[in-house]
């Protein structure tokens, strides 16, 4: 069945780094664009960066834009969230999602992970 | 960015009641609309995709409506297991999918 699991959260100093996984597995990893998406305690969702399946092409949200990067390893079914010059307002459980297009307007993001936890605090 | 706002915010209701919640986009979006159920500590679950569309595996008290700006979700009789935050993502503006700010539904 498919599955998405993330890794990496944790605490970090105002300005540190941390790198995000999401371990895909189930389906064809390689065949899928990928999306992190963030909520922060007491708010609602929120985009912050997708990638294209074959890896060349990302987008982000304006609030991480040129302090996140987000990649991605096909051959090792696995997604990816570097952030860097970290700030309080990015504490958030972070998610992975799996973006799925049949066509049409069916296009949505069918799995989920069960998020990591990533707190920026001195 | 196209932006989505959801009417009410918060909603409180009953075992067995018919519930709406409501989500607006701030231009035309087709039926690039999907709605999500998310409850604390678990993954957002998808419901509905392509506006009206039901989700394998969803249940049919779930069901979703409309097309360009307005869009609603529509529970036909409220289960206890229904109880969460509720948001509409647009899938439009590729690939900048923005959520709505959320409805949380809790219980009488």
């Amino acid at each position: 069945q498919v599955q998405l699991v993330e890794s990496g959260g944790g605490v970090v100093q105002p300005g540190g780094s941390l790198r995000l996984s999401c371990a895909a597995s189930g389906f064809t990893f390689g065949g899928h664009g990928m999306l992190w998406v963030r909520q922060a305690a007491g708010k609602g969702l929120e985009w912050v960066a997708y990638i294209r399946s074959d890896g060349n092409n990302q987008y982000y949200a304006d609030s991480v834009k040129g302090r996140f990067t987000i990649s991605r390893d096909n051959s090792k079914n696995t997604l990816y969230l570097q952030m860097n010059s970290l700030r309080p307002e990015d504490t958030a459980v972070h998610y992975c999602a799996r973006y799925y297009d049949s066509g049409g307007a069916s296009r949505y993001f069918d799995y989920w992970g069960q998020g990591t936890l990533v707190t920026v605090s001195s | 960015d196209i932006q989505l706002t959801q009417s009410p915010s918060f909603l409180s209701a009953s075992v067995g009641d018919r519930v709406t919640i409501t989500c607006r986009a701030s231009q035309d979006i087709s039926s690039y609309l999907a709605w999500y159920q998310h409850k604390p500590g678990k993954a957002p679950k998808l419901l509905i995709y392509a506006a009206s569309t039901l989700q394998s595996g969803v249940p049919s008290r779930f069901s979703g409506s409309g097309s360009g700006t307005e869009f609603t979700l529509t529970i036909s009789s409220l289960q206890p297991e229904d109880f969460a935050t509720y948001y509409c993502q647009q899938l439009n503006d590729y690939p900048r999918f923005t959520f709505g700010p959320g409805t949380k539904v809790d219980i009488k």
